[in-house]
């Protein structure tokens, strides 16, 4: 079975800057979630699906990030502009309803 | 609102020592669910455990065991006869139910270090 497929797996860019990350479930899973974990911390839930609707976004920064979920499948995080502390790694899960959640390798971001 | 504490930020022990990981956690929920998962340095978060609030048994899988106890809000892991493959960092987490799905709240994770 296929894992939660995420890309890219690391971006630099300059603080202002625009970025897009792509997650890919696990097929079959109602539920996707974004997390995002800053070195040293444990991850922080950014937004969850459940197929395409949004079940909590609010610790979404909703001034500069964005996340859409296309027909219940693929899912988009998008940052724009970027900030300083932005800088951290993206991860992406996935889960069955009522299940564990299984996750991707993570989008490493830096911003500089 | 939902807390995961896990006062532990880094362990270190020697090869085949046990070590304890502990976790602590307030809810406000009475159905509720437990986690654990493992992030070694590849970065993949790896599930490990998930427990209902309504199951205080306690849990064996190999070295790997789990202590339960809802009067002291803990949910504690072990591992028994550690290896150097054991060195990861060790995520506790939370969560209610909310129309069907989990929102898992993660403490700040414990690094464990095995030494050979």
């Amino acid at each position: 079975e296929a894992g939660v497929a995420q890309s890219p797996r690391y971006k630099i860019i300059e603080k202002r800057q625009s970025v897009a990350f792509w997650c890919n479930p696990i097929s079959g899973h109602a539920t996707l979630y974004w997390y995002q974990q800053i070195l040293g911390q444990g991850p922080k839930l950014l937004i969850q699906f459940q197929n395409n609707g949004v079940v909590d976004d609010s610790q979404l920064p909703k001034d500069r990030f964005s996340a859409e979920r296309l027909k219940g499948v693929d899912s988009t995080l998008k940052i724009q502009p970027a900030k300083l502390e932005d800088s951290a790694v993206y991860l992406c899960a996935s889960s069955p309803l009522k299940g564990e959640l299984f996750f991707g390798e993570g989008s490493r971001l830096t911003v500089l | 609102a939902q807390k995961v504490t896990q006062a532990q930020t880094e362990i270190s022990v020697v090869e085949k020592e046990d070590v304890t990981l502990d976790c602590v956690y307030e809810t406000r929920d009475t159905t509720y669910y437990l986690f654990w998962y493992k992030q070694p340095p590849s970065g993949e978060l790896v599930f490990l455990i998930r427990r209902n609030s309504f199951d205080e048994q306690n849990e064996i899988s190999g070295r790997y065991s789990w202590n339960f106890q809802k009067s002291t809000s803990s949910f504690n892991f072990t591992i028994t006869a550690s290896q150097v493959v054991d060195s990861a960092v060790y995520f506790c987490a939370l969560s209610g139910e909310r129309g069907g799905s989990y929102i898992p709240t993660f403490g700040r994770g414990t690094s464990l270090i095995v030494h050979p």
